[in-house]
């Protein structure tokens, strides 16, 4: 079954430590996204990518950080520069960046110890 | 600022009963997407309006957009149980970036 899987569900981060958010889609979608959901909140766009070696900063990028080296993944990192990093991540992506809809993976939650 | 606007924030219903929910933009758009998220879950696209169309159905759902208002509504029609969840709409821009602003959800309860 086509889908896009992230890893882990759950992430804990230390101050001062930069941790990193799997995404992978074998969708064959050329445009991959990553949000973050905060409670009772809906979604802000953190990056985005519409083809390979290419991303854009999306409205809260800062302290974040993404590559895209391959079309099925997308990887997320949070850095330690993002200062309030605890939210529910979500991946998602669409065939291209024609404004189709857009299929997401489950999340990974993200909180501070 | 938010470009979608969803209301009410919260809505509880008896199942059988319609659910009717209501999203609000600010600048023109493309297309106008709904999507649905079950409490810890990633979202799932339930239906897209594009803005050349008034009226779309799919299954029990009925999506309206009104351009000339801004304004786009979602009815649920004879509510489940399992239609329990928090209902987002999404708005892209004209510019065909692909970007989605969603707003920040109705949360609809269905009581059995």
């Amino acid at each position: 079954d086509g889908g896009i899987t992230q890893s882990p569900k759950y992430l804990f981060r230390k101050e001062g430590q930069n941790v990193t958010l799997s995404c992978e889609q074998n969708l064959n979608h050329d445009a991959m996204y990553w949000y973050r959901q905060d409670p009772g909140q809906g979604l802000r766009l953190i990056y985005y990518s519409q083809i390979v070696n290419d991303f854009q900063k999306g409205d809260i990028a800062e302290g974040y950080s993404v590559s895209r080296e391959k079309k099925e993944s997308f990887p997320l990192t949070v850095t330690s520069a993002q200062k309030n990093p605890t939210a529910f991540y979500l991946c998602a992506s669409s065939i291209n960046r024609d404004n189709q809809p857009q299929h997401f993976g489950d999340g990974t939650r993200l909180s501070i110890l | 600022s938010q470009q979608g606007e969803e209301d009410p924030q919260a809505l509880s219903i008896q199942e059988g009963e319609n659910a009717t929910m209501n999203c609000s933009y600010k600048t023109s758009i493309n297309n106008l997407q709904w999507y649905r998220q079950n409490s810890g879950r990633g979202l799932v696209h339930l239906i897209l309006i594009r803005s050349n169309e008034r009226e779309k159905h799919s299954g029990r759902l009925r999506v309206t957009l009104d351009t000339s208002k801004k304004s786009s509504s979602l009815l649920i029609t004879a509510s489940r149980a399992a239609d329990t969840a928090s209902y987002f709409c999404a708005t892209d821009k004209s510019s065909n970036t692909g970007k989605l602003i969603f707003g920040q959800g109705t949360t609809l309860q269905v009581k059995p």
